[in-house]
C-alpha cells in the first residue's frame, strides 16, 4: 500500500544550471550557520558554514547568503552535477556550553542529467 | 579531516532486547558528542548531548532510561536503547565536536535500528 509521511521540499535543477537552496531560522540569538549535505543512508556531510558577523561566503562551487534581518539563509551551488543529488539541511547553532545544532527540514535536491 | 565512525551501521533485534551504538572520533578527541534520530524522510532530531566524563543532557521528551548515553572517553560515546520497540525503529547518528575554535560538528554515517 501507499506510505503515509513526510514529504521533503523538491528542488528539480537541470545537469549544468545553478541552484539556490533557501532555509528560514528560528532563533535571532543563533551566531553560527552550517550547511549539511546528506545522501541517502548516509549521515550528514559538512558543505560550508558563516558566522553572523559575515552575509556571504564562498567556497568551491558554494555559496552561502545570510540575511540576518529576515532570519533567512541560503546555499547557491554552482554549475549544479549528478553528484549533488541529495537532501541538504541548514543548521543553525544555538550558542552555549554545550553548541547544540538545530536542524531545518531540508530540501532534496534532484539533478536530472 | 576530522572523521567519526559508528558501529553497527546495521541491526536488527526483536522486540524487548537492547541495542548499543558506538561513536567513535577516529584521528580527534571529542569532548562532546550528540546523538541523533532521523525518521525516513525528516529532519534529525536532537536527543541528547554527551559529556565526557558527566550526565549526558538529554533533551525534552527523550526518556533517558530507555536511551541510555555513556561518553567513557574522549574518543567514544556509546547510546544504549533499552527493551526497544519498533516505534525505536529509526536512523540513529551521532557527531563529535573537535573543541577548536570553530563549532563544526562532525557526523558519523549513522545506524539503521530496525526493531521487529
Amino acid at each position: 500500500g501507499e506510505s503515509v509521511g513526510l514529504h521533503l521540499p523538491t528542488l528539480s535543477v537541470q545537469e549544468g544550471d545553478n541552484s539556490i537552496i533557501n532555509c528560514a531560522y528560528s532563533n535571532s540569538a543563533s551566531d553560527y550557520f552550517i550547511w549539511y549535505k546528506q545522501e541517502s543512508g548516509k549521515g550528514p556531510q559538512f558543505i560550508i558554514d558563516i558566522r553572523s558577523n559575515m552575509d556571504k561566503r564562498q567556497g568551491q562551487r558554494v555559496t552561502v547568503l545570510l540575511n540576518k534581518t529576515v532570519k533567512h539563509l541560503s546555499l547557491q551551488i554552482a554549475a549544479t552535477q549528478p553528484g549533488d543529488s541529495a537532501v541538504y539541511f541548514c543548521a543553525e547553532n544555538i550558542r552555549g556550553a554545550t553548541n547544540k545544532l538545530i536542524f531545518g527540514t531540508g530540501t532534496l535536491l534532484a539533478v536530472q542529467p | 579531516g576530522a572523521v567519526v565512525s559508528q558501529h553497527p551501521s546495521r541491526v536488527i533485534c526483536k522486540s524487548g532486547t537492547s541495542v548499543k551504538i558506538e561513536c567513535r572520533s577516529l584521528d580527534f578527541q571529542a569532548t562532546t558528542m550528540f546523538w541523533y534520530r532521523q525518521f525516513p524522510k525528516q529532519s534529525l532530531m536532537l536527543m541528547a548531548t554527551s559529556n565526557e566524563g558527566s550526565k549526558a543532557t538529554y533533551e525534552q521528551g527523550v526518556e533517558k532510561d530507555k536511551f541510555l548515553i555513556n561518553h567513557a572517553s574522549l574518543t567514544l560515546s556509546t547510546l544504549t536503547v533499552t527493551s526497544a520497540h519498533p516505534e525505536d525503529s529509526s536512523f540513529y547518528i551521532c557527531s563529535a565536536g573537535t573543541g577548536a575554535t570553530t563549532d563544526t560538528q562532525y557526523f558519523g554515517p549513522g545506524t539503521r535500528l530496525t526493531v521487529l
